[in-house]
């Protein structure tokens, strides 16, 4: 139980264009999620929190027009990396809460490697 | 400031060789701590929520324990397929359930055939 999935798992674009990454808890309800940013070698980097049906809240330094983060569904949260250069080529993983299993618990999507050509 | 710290920042271990993982927190007041195993280009794997100082879970070879100050991932016998980095991480108790919960830098375990 508390499958979370994220597509694509890698993508390859260049530079100028958008890129959007799905999450979707597949066995729960998440009212909240999360997407974090992971750089090699490094711990997990919080980019925002997203709760169903409001504005994401973005993390200090963290360009809310340039990574747009939307939670329209109980079982989905999009990031979109608009005009994508190279310095954000990095892993983006997202996480889902559920309440009712384990508070506080973050289950991970298994991550979307992005590089930006 | 809340702050998470593992040690140690790498360790490598021969197969059936048991050992220790800490994870050290200063938080005002806890909610939850946290335990995850990533493997390289994934992303981090459930393993365990402790709420109060005294908890222990186990799970095969591993079991989490908490104290006021800290945690300790114990790994019993370890196999090679154990390797991995082990993540802990924090929920202080001011945050509600749904909010973020703060990392600390990993532990990188290696196990030896």
């Amino acid at each position: 139980g508390a499958v979370v999935s994220q597509h694509p798992s890698w993508v390859i674009c260049k530079s100028g264009t958008s890129v959007k990454i799905e999450c979707r808890s597949l066995d729960f309800q998440a009212t909240t999620m999360f997407w974090y940013r992971q750089f090699p070698k490094q711990s997990l980097m919080l980019m925002a929190t997203s709760n169903e049906g409001s504005k994401a809240t973005y993390e200090q330094g963290v360009e809310k027009d340039k990574f747009l983060i939307n939670h329209a569904s109980l079982t989905l949260s999009t990031l979109t990396v608009t005009s994508a250069h190279p310095e954000d080529s990095s892993f983006y993983i997202c996480s889902a809460s559920d309440p009712g299993r384990s508070p506080g618990t973050q289950y991970f999507g298994p991550g979307t490697r992005l590089l930006v050509l | 400031e809340d702050q998470v710290t593992q040690s140690p920042e790498a360790l490598r271990l021969q197969e059936g060789e048991s050992s220790s993982l800490n994870c050290s927190y200063t938080v005002s007041g806890l909610r939850g701590l946290f335990w995850y195993r990533q493997d390289p280009g994934k992303g981090p794997e459930f393993l365990f929520t402790l709420y109060s100082a005294g908890e222990e879970k186990e799970k095969e070879r591993l079991k989490a324990t908490l104290t006021k100050k800290e945690s300790f991932l114990h790994i019993t016998a370890p196999k090679p397929e154990d390797s991995a980095t082990y993540l802990c991480a924090v929920q202080p108790y001011l945050y509600s359930s749904a909010s973020k919960i703060i990392f600390g830098s990993g532990t990188r375990l290696s196990i030896r055939p």
